[in-house]
């Protein structure tokens, strides 16, 4: 079955911890992304990848670092710099980019993290 | 700041009524946009896109978009109790920038 993957499901930090949620995808998809939506919000974009070993900012990437090692795996670390990291998180994947017709996002089933 | 505009909600339809969801977007660059469903606890979903002046229908479900007025919506005909759900829409200049969602109840 292709698709995307994320885990844990639900994931328990202590306050100064820094937590990895991996995020696999076997779609080939060039473009990966990062989410997070907080509780009546929409999804806010964390970071994003258009290509291996590239990678850019969101609108709210401070307290997080991401890596683009391998085409299918786009892990997201949570630092203790994220100061209210208490949030759904959504992992995405495109075939790439900024064309329309390419830019159809599939997302994976999520990781809830709450922190202690 | 570009910004993608919903209504709050939550917008509650009686079973069999058309629901209509509405979305303005600030980025007159934007070029397609995507209705996403998502499910209380679970992730989002594409259920449409349109990139094109006018409507676009796929079964129960109608996208509208005008430009000029940088308007979009979707309309669902004959609602069931399982279309009750979170509606997101989003809009791609770019990036997709998503809207915070109409929450929509359908009433057996």
């Amino acid at each position: 079955d292709g698709g995307i993957t994320q885990s844990p499901k639900y994931l328990f930090r202590k306050e100064g911890q820094n937590v990895t949620l991996s995020c696999e995808q076997n779609l080939n998809h060039d473009a990966m992304y990062w989410y997070r939506q907080d509780p009546g919000q929409g999804l806010r974009l964390i970071y994003y990848s258009q290509i291996v070993n590239d990678f850019q900012k969101g609108d709210i990437a401070e307290g997080y670092s991401v890596s683009r090692e391998k085409k299918e795996s786009f892990p997201l670390t949570v630092t203790s710099a994220q100061k209210n990291p208490t949030a759904f998180y959504l992992c995405a994947s495109s075939i790439g980019f900024r064309d329309r017709d390419y830019n159809e996002q599939f997302f994976g089933p999520g990781t809830r993290l709450t922190v202690l | 700041q570009k910004e993608v505009e919903q209504n709050s909600g939550p917008l509650s339809v009686p079973e069999g009524a058309i629901a209509s969801l509405n979305c303005t977007y600030s980025d007159r660059g934007s070029q397609s946009f995507f209705w996403y469903r998502q499910y209380s606890g679970k992730s989002p979903e594409l259920i449409m896109f349109i990139y094109s002046n006018g409507d676009k229908e796929d079964g129960r479900f109608t996208a509208q978009l005008n430009k000029a007025s940088q308007y979009v919506s979707l309309l669902i005909r004959d609602s069931q109790p399982s279309d009750s759900a979170t509606y997101l829409c989003a809009g791609l200049g770019g990036k997709l920038i998503f809207g915070q969602g109409t929450e929509l109840s359908v009433k057996p």
